[in-house]
């Protein structure tokens, strides 16, 4: 059963651009996670969706910040514009079901200078 | 929101010791999960444990969810055992997003 996979790995943009993430969660979980971690702080949930339902995005930090799963498949996660405090390592994580065990993927390490 | 507080910070120890990991959590939960971050920054599963004893292999974990704390032991240490280890956990009530805590970062000497 493949894992969690995230693309790219690596993204260094400028400050004012715009990246896409995408996240193909484990065949089969419902349930999608994105989290993030900048500037060495904690782990930090962003959102959560239930098939293509956005279920919670209480940790969305700002607009600037989209997240989608259409067809409830695979998700992507939109910064537009970036800022400098956007780097980080962005991080994806699927359950089968909710409030059970969440596997991560790799992360993508985004930079913007 | 809920916190959740690692102890120690940092533990450096010579392989082939023993050692305990814990985890303060302020509020019930019905998710808890320990992380092993590798050298490549990706977090390894070890368990999904929101109430009691888990053991695999040279790792075990207790939680005792009514005093709040879990517990991750690791004998006999090995060098490949080193990196960050996380406790996160989900309160329910809705929200199933994992609040971690900030890691203890464990150094095996050889």
């Amino acid at each position: 059963e493949a894992g969690v996979t995230q693309f790219p790995s690596h993204s260094v943009i400028e400050k004012g651009q715009t990246v896409t993430l995408r996240c193909d969660p484990i065949s089969g979980h419902d349930n999608l996670y994105w989290y993030r971690r900048v500037m060495g702080k904690e782990i930090k949930f962003l959102l959560h969706f239930v098939k293509e339902s956005k279920q919670d995005e209480s940790g969305m930090p700002n607009n600037r910040f989209l997240a989608e799963r259409t067809g409830g498949t695979y998700s992507t996660l939109k910064v537009q514009p970036a800022e400098l405090e956007d780097s980080g390592v962005y991080f994806c994580a699927s359950s089968r079901d909710r409030a059970y065990e969440q596997y991560f993927g790799p992360g993508t390490r985004l930079t913007v200078t | 929101g809920i916190q959740v507080e690692q102890s120690p910070p940092d533990l450096i120890l010579q392989e082939g010791a023993n050692s305990t990991l814990r985890c303060n959590f302020s509020d019930s939960v019905n998710n808890l999960q320990w992380f092993h971050q590798n050298p490549w920054g990706q977090l390894i599963n070890l368990f999904y444990i929101p109430s009691g004893t888990k053991q695999n292999g040279r790792l075990s974990a207790t939680t005792v969810a009514t005093e709040r704390y879990s517990l991750l032991y690791i004998s006999s240490s090995q060098t490949t055992d080193s990196g960050v280890y996380f406790c996160a956990v989900v309160t329910g009530g809705g929200a199933d997003g994992l609040t971690f805590g900030k890691g203890t970062h464990l150094i095996i000497q050889p």
